[in-house]
């Protein structure tokens, strides 16, 4: 695997059910991000982790909670979510954050029923 | 707080004829700009950035853009386009320079027609 992976590509829940999201960054990176595409709206940042620390949490419903246990991982972990929460959720990587390029996964389209 | 407009929603071009996708942004300090592209079922890529220097910047296929304090504006240009090139095209600017924090805009859909 190179580059950004994101499992599943795909998910389809309900209200009620509890999943996760997964990111793996195989580019030696140490800080990875969340983001939210819903259909015409701007990209949302939801979260940042530097080393394995949080240091961006953009206003986000607790019913998201991101976990990052290594460099190299980062899940988002879904419970009791809403419709309004159907998007696309990309996850990224970048050397550091001093403006680095963040590098993109493909994403998981997630449908909320 | 920093905003990103992309004026176009959608901008229909032939094959081989130059493109323009508008970009104007917000804010009283400075400021790094980007443009990333994103292929149907793919994550986005970086095209370019401006971080400081030459107003004019070259990034990958062709593509070019070029900096205006005065106007707060971040065109992308390329001069001839390729089916190809038919991708949602993204502005973005950040905040500081020690956040990796990025913020969008909409996003533009070229769509080349043969």
């Amino acid at each position: 695997e190179t580059g950004v992976t994101q499992t599943p590509r795909h998910l389809v829940m309900g209200m009620t059910n509890k999943k996760s999201l997964k990111c793996e960054q195989h580019l030696g990176h140490n800080a990875m991000y969340w983001y939210k595409q819903s259909a015409k709206k701007p990209l949302e940042l939801m979260f940042v982790y530097s080393l394995e620390e949080r240091v961006e949490n953009n206003s986000v419903p607790s019913r998201f909670s991101p976990e990052c246990p290594n460099s190299s991982h980062l899940f988002l972990h879904l419970h009791t979510l809403q419709p309004e929460d159907s998007a696309l959720y990309l996850c990224a990587s970048s050397q550091g954050l001093q403006l680095y390029e963040q590098y993109f996964g493909p994403g998981t389209r997630l449908t909320v029923t | 707080a920093q905003s990103v407009t992309q004026l176009d929603s959608q901008v229909p071009v032939f094959e081989e004829a130059p493109v323009e996708l508008r970009c104007n942004y917000s804010s009283s300090v400075s400021v790094y700009l980007f443009w990333y592209v994103q292929y149907p079922n793919q994550g986005l890529q970086l095209l370019l950035k401006y971080l400081s220097g030459s107003t004019l910047v070259k990034g990958i296929n062709g593509f070019e853009a070029e900096f205006n304090k005065s106007q707060t504006s971040f065109h992308l240009r390329k001069p001839s386009v390729h089916i190809s090139d038919t991708a949602e095209y993204f502005c973005a600017v950040s905040e500081s320079r020690n956040t990796g924090k990025l913020i969008f805009g909409q996003g533009t859909t070229l769509q080349v027609k043969p």
